[in-house]
């Protein structure tokens, strides 16, 4: 089992939609939750960053981490053509295996037509 | 302020043949990572550091080496080249803990075994 596991999709939705990407997680050293935007022949970059359970609101775009059943969620509001890529879900620890160790689920391949 | 550099950016090797990919960080950022990317397997770890002189393996770490001497530089050495190993190469940086945690990739490497 992957410490993280994401469902790779894909996901088409209409511009405008509200998307919701989710991810779990089986490692409870886990303190910090990432998600990564990645388009196609690129690097990927970070689009949010939770540190415990809440919410964590940026633009259209709001984190989610319930450590409690250990699931994160990616919600994008008004989705825009401009968000089609792969979205990938992370976690890492200061402790033990997870100190400096980035876990990544498969990602998510999202496309938003127009 | 570059980021996190990758060189080269594409690579043709034959089967056998050994060589060197660059990673330089201007951020001073202590972890280091490695990561190889492949249609359907997500991005998998291959060795991490979290500062100078420290080094750990990751998912895969068969057929490659790193060596952290400097807190700038992680270069990733593939000891004698198999098909196997064409993929696309990901370096990434960050800082050790708190705010600005996550990640910062490079444009990555291509290559490809022949």
């Amino acid at each position: 089992q992957k410490e993280v596991e994401q469902d790779p999709g894909p996901l088409s939705v209409p511009e405008g939609a509200i998307v919701s990407l989710n991810c779990t997680y089986s490692n409870s050293a886990f303190q910090y939750f990432m998600w990564y935007r990645q388009y196609s022949r690129k690097g990927p970059e970070l689009l949010m960053y939770t540190y415990s359970s809440g919410n964590k609101e940026d633009g259209r775009f709001t984190a989610q981490v319930d450590k409690s059943s250990k699931y994160i969620s990616l919600f994008i509001r008004d989705s825009q053509p401009s968000d089609s890529a792969t979205y990938l879900c992370a976690g890492i620890g200061r402790r033990g295996s997870t100190l400096g160790r980035l876990y990544f689920g498969r990602g998510t391949q999202l496309t938003v037509w127009p | 302020n570059a980021g996190v550099t990758q060189t080269p950016k594409f690579q043709v090797l034959k089967t056998g043949q050994s060589m060197t990919l660059q990673c330089a960080q201007d951020m001073n950022h202590e972890y280091m990572s490695w990561y190889r990317q492949d249609p359907g397997m997500g991005l998998r770890l291959i060795h991490y550091s979290v500062g100078a002189g420290i080094t750990d393996q990751g998912e895969v770490p068969n057929g490659y080496n790193v060596s952290r001497s400097t807190t700038e530089d992680f270069p990733l050495r593939l000891l004698s080249a198999a098909p196997s190993q064409t993929s696309v190469y990901f370096c990434a940086s960050s800082y050790s803990a708190g705010e600005g945690y996550g990640y910062t990739f490079g444009s990555g490497t291509r290559l490809t075994v022949v």
